[in-house]
């Protein structure tokens, strides 16, 4: 069975300041993984995703994000927080399934 | 533009009457599932249908039911044995296992 736990609710950042966003999973199998953004009223829009190979996966508006084995990790990250980067983040994991399960959710608040 | 259309966006429903989620996609996905989504819990798994005509339970099935008659349709009957209907429902697809889901806009579900 698959699990993810998203640590941090609400995550507060100063605009310009680094992007944290942590996310740690649990698969019995090699997993998939998922970061994706939502904004008020809106459905989930996917911002990077980690299947095989490079550990170190790219996004769009600037995030970024590191799959770690030996720590069961898949953080976020952004090197300077924007405004518009307001908005809740949520970490998923896939495996050898179509079921997707995902965390209970990051709201990030960017402070001016 | 290919995507997934979720109708209506908001719903009123009286307590006690069936009501049906609208869910299309012209992504050529064989996948498609539902979610709902309640402030604090993430999204949670209600039915998920990997090809046309054939579809399993998830995590919170009991009060729902779907159909899948058509590849490009997955719609959502919320009956009137669901406690607590009131919530944010999503709908997404995805074409293979390790592939991103894509989702809808949702649909906002008040029972009053």
């Amino acid at each position: 069975a698959q699990s993810v736990t998203q640590l941090g609710s609400h995550v507060s950042v100063s605009e310009g300041a680094l992007v944290l966003l942590r996310c740690n999973y649990s698969s019995s199998v090699p997993p998939y993984l998922f970061w994706y953004v939502q904004y008020p009223n809106q459905g989930l829009q996917l911002l990077l995703k980690y299947t095989t190979g490079a550990t170190l996966v790219k996004g769009i508006n600037g995030f970024e994000a590191e799959f770690k084995k030996s720590e069961t990790s898949f953080h976020l990250t952004k090197p300077s927080a924007h405004m518009s980067d307001a908005a809740e983040y949520f970490c998923a994991v896939s495996a050898s399934t179509y079921k997707y399960i995902f965390g209970t959710g990051t709201r990030l608040k960017v402070l001016a | 533009d290919g995507g997934i259309t979720q109708s209506p966006k908001y719903l009123f429903r009286k307590e006690g009457q069936n009501v049906t989620l609208s869910c299309e996609q012209n992504l050529n996905h064989d996948a498609m599932y539902w979610y709902r989504q309640d402030p604090g819990q993430g999204l949670r798994l209600i039915y998920y249908s990997q090809i046309v005509n054939d579809f399993q339970k998830g995590d919170i099935a009991e009060g729902y039911s779907v159909s899948r008659e058509k590849k490009e349709s997955f719609p959502l009957t919320v009956t009137s044995a669901q406690k607590n209907p009131t919530a944010f429902y999503l709908c997404a697809s995805s074409i293979e296992v390790a592939s991103a889901a894509f989702f809808g806009q949702g649909t906002r579900l008040t029972v009053v």
